[in-house]
Order: C-alpha cells, then structure tokens, then sequence
C-alpha cells in the first residue's frame, strides 16, 4: 500500500527566507511523487512531480524537490519565500499498479510573514 | 485551454435531504476523478471514470453517494440522503492519462458543501 506523511502540519517563515516542507512516502513500488498547492477557494494546482527521471525536479514559482530513494523522502523547498506562497501544501504518491490513483497527505498550512 | 468546471460553487442542505454536484472536465481528458475533502485533510478519491467505465469506486460509500459520467465527459455526483459527515469539499478532476500511468490530474474549484 502507499501512503504519503507530511511532517509538519503548519510552517511559518519571514519573506525571504528560505522554505522547507517536509514528506516522506511509503510505496511497495517505484513512485510518482507531487506536490500540489491549494490556495483559499481555489482549486488545486501542480507545483512540480517525479517520474523517475532526474531526482531534483524543479517546479513553478521557483520551487523545488529532492527525491531521495534512501530516505524515502522528498521535501518542498523555496530558496526565498514570498507572501504570495501562503497556502496549503499536499504532497501526493501515484504508483502504475493503483490505476494513477493518487494518495494525498494530510497537507502544511504555510504561513508567510513579513 | 479552459480548466475543470464545477458547479455549484457552494450548497447548504439539511440532513438527510439530497444534493447533486456537476462536474465538465477538460476536452479530451479521458479520466475524471471525485474527491472528497473534508477540513484540515488531504482529499480522498471516491471514485474514478475511465471514459464512461468505473475503474475504482472502492472508497465511495455506494448506501447514500453514486455517480455517472455521461456519454465520456460530463460527470455528476449524487448524495442521497445526505448526513452531517458529508459536509465537506468535493473536488473533480481529470487527466489524460490511461491505462494506470500516474498523470497530472487538473483540479475544478470544488463545491463546499454544508449539511446542517
């Protein structure tokens, strides 16, 4: 079975400073990972995803992610945060024998403040 | 490319009324996908369409919810009765993707629902 544990359920930063959002995975199979944001009454928008290819992944808006096989981890960081960046973040596995199914986890509330 | 539309945006009901949500994915996106997305969670898929076929409806609760997606587009998702634990976001998305390959899922606005 797989399934998705963010460490943190609320982050705060100062902007400008750097970020870090913090998931590891468990899957019995090679993984798709992503990771989404969710701003106030708004839909779900894809930040940047892993598909077995380079292991950085570098997304929109200057985010990026590490995956790391060892660790079973793959953090979100943003070198310098900004007030836009508020919003709740999900990290999400998919794995081909689940049909494209993907597991959220519970989500990080990020806070930005000036 | 216009996104995943949703409608109502919002829906207030009393318990054990009925309620039904729509959902028009993007042209072409063969796989639609609802979820349910209750406060301070992740979503959870209740169901899956492969065209006009259920690939995984094993978390929808089949007593009260069901779901259709017509002719291989439109969806619609139905709640009847409805109780006060179906208070939450429904989200629709949809995806290229076929076949079980992990694919970006494209995400409507959602409809928050309220039972009271």
């Amino acid at each position: 079975a797989q399934s998705v544990t963010q460490l943190d359920s609320h982050v705060s930063v100062s902007e400008g400073t750097p970020v870090l959002l913090r998931c590891n995975y468990s899957s019995s199979y090679s993984p798709s990972l992503f990771w989404y944001v969710q701003h106030p009454n708004k839909g779900l928008q894809l930040l940047l995803k892993y598909t077995s290819a380079a292991t950085l992944v570098k997304g929109i808006n200057g985010f990026e992610a590490e995956f790391k096989k060892s660790e079973t981890s793959f953090h979100l960081t943003k070198p310098s945060a900004h007030m836009s960046d508020a919003a709740e973040y999900f990290c999400v596995v998919s794995t081909y024998n689940q049909g494209g199914k993907l597991i959220f986890g519970q989500g990080t509330e990020l806070s930005v403040k000036p | 490319e216009a996104g995943v539309a949703q409608s109502p945006r919002y829906k207030i009901i009393e318990k054990r009324q009925s309620v039904a949500f729509w959902c028009n994915p993007i042209s072409g996106h063969a796989t639609l996908y609802w979820y349910q997305q209750i406060l301070g969670q992740g979503p959870k898929l209740l169901i899956q369409f492969q065209n006009n076929g259920v690939v995984d409806d094993s978390q929808l609760p089949k007593d009260r919810f069901s779901a259709e997606r017509l002719k291989g587009v439109d969806s619609t998702l139905k709640i009847q009765p409805a109780k006060l634990e179906d208070s939450a976001v429904y989200l629709c998305a949809s995806s290229l993707g076929s076949g079980g390959i992990p694919h970006e899922q494209y995400f409507g606005p959602g409809t928050r629902l309220t039972v009271t």
